[in-house]
């Protein structure tokens, strides 16, 4: 079956960095999806990876290694607003995107 | 402001009711979804539009159905609601299906009592 496997919960300091990993297992795979969602809001997209290697947008990076089905989100220089569920979705041959569960990330000062 | 508008924000909705949930996007976007939010669990896709007079079924579509009568619309339909379907359903767009990432509404929050 398809699946996507991300911690449900992490917590980091204001300042700090952190890594939120996220693995996939999908039938064929076309691109990988990081999504943020505050509470009660809607998700908002992050990056997007077809390709092996690291994609970086300002604070944020996000990583794939297609070999390894395995992807992470680098989050740095963590601001409180960044206290919030980070989702990862794969998608597969299809084209559907296969959703992870949202890792909650807390941050304190 | 380009973007989806869904409505309502949220319902409170007696079982065995129908409810039509509005999505509409301004954004010319060929592809729209329907997905609902449940705790600890990923976005679980209902139905789907890849273009406006085309739909598919996703995931979980039993009790819901879709119409894509034009390219910005794209209700969601509960023909007898069940408190099963407590949850928050979510509308999304995007440029295609293949590449383009999704772009999503601000999400109603339905109670089936």
């Amino acid at each position: 079956g398809q699946n996507i496997d991300q911690p449900t919960e992490m917590t980091a300091t204001e300042g700090a960095i952190v890594q939120i990993n996220c693995t996939y297992q999908t039938s064929g795979f076309n691109g990988l999806f990081w999504y943020q969602q505050h509470a009660g809001e809607a998700p908002t997209f992050l990056s997007y990876n077809v390709l092996d290697g690291l994609e970086e947008k300002g604070r944020f990076s996000s990583f794939l290694s297609r070999s390894k089905g395995y992807s992470y989100l680098l989050l740095k220089e963590l601001q409180m607003k960044d206290s919030a569920s980070y989702l990862c979705a794969a998608r597969d041959s299809n084209y559907q995107l296969i959703w992870g569960a949202g890792t909650k990330l807390i941050i304190k000062p | 402001i380009a973007g989806i508008t869904q409505a309502p924000t949220s319902q409170i909705l007696a079982a065995g009711r129908r409810m039509t949930l509005r999505c509409t996007q301004d954004m010319r976007h060929n592809a729209m979804y329907w997905y609902r939010q449940d705790l600890g669990l990923g976005l679980r896709l209902i139905h789907y539009s890849n273009t406006a007079g085309t739909t598919g079924k996703g995931e979980v579509p039993d009790g819901y159905s879709v119409s894509r009568a034009n390219t910005d619309d794209f209700p969601l339909t509960l023909a007898s609601a069940v408190p099963s379907q407590t949850s928050v359903y979510f509308c999304a767009s995007s440029v295609d299906r293949e590449n383009s990432p999704l772009h999503f509404g601000n999400g109603t929050r339905l109670t089936v009592t």
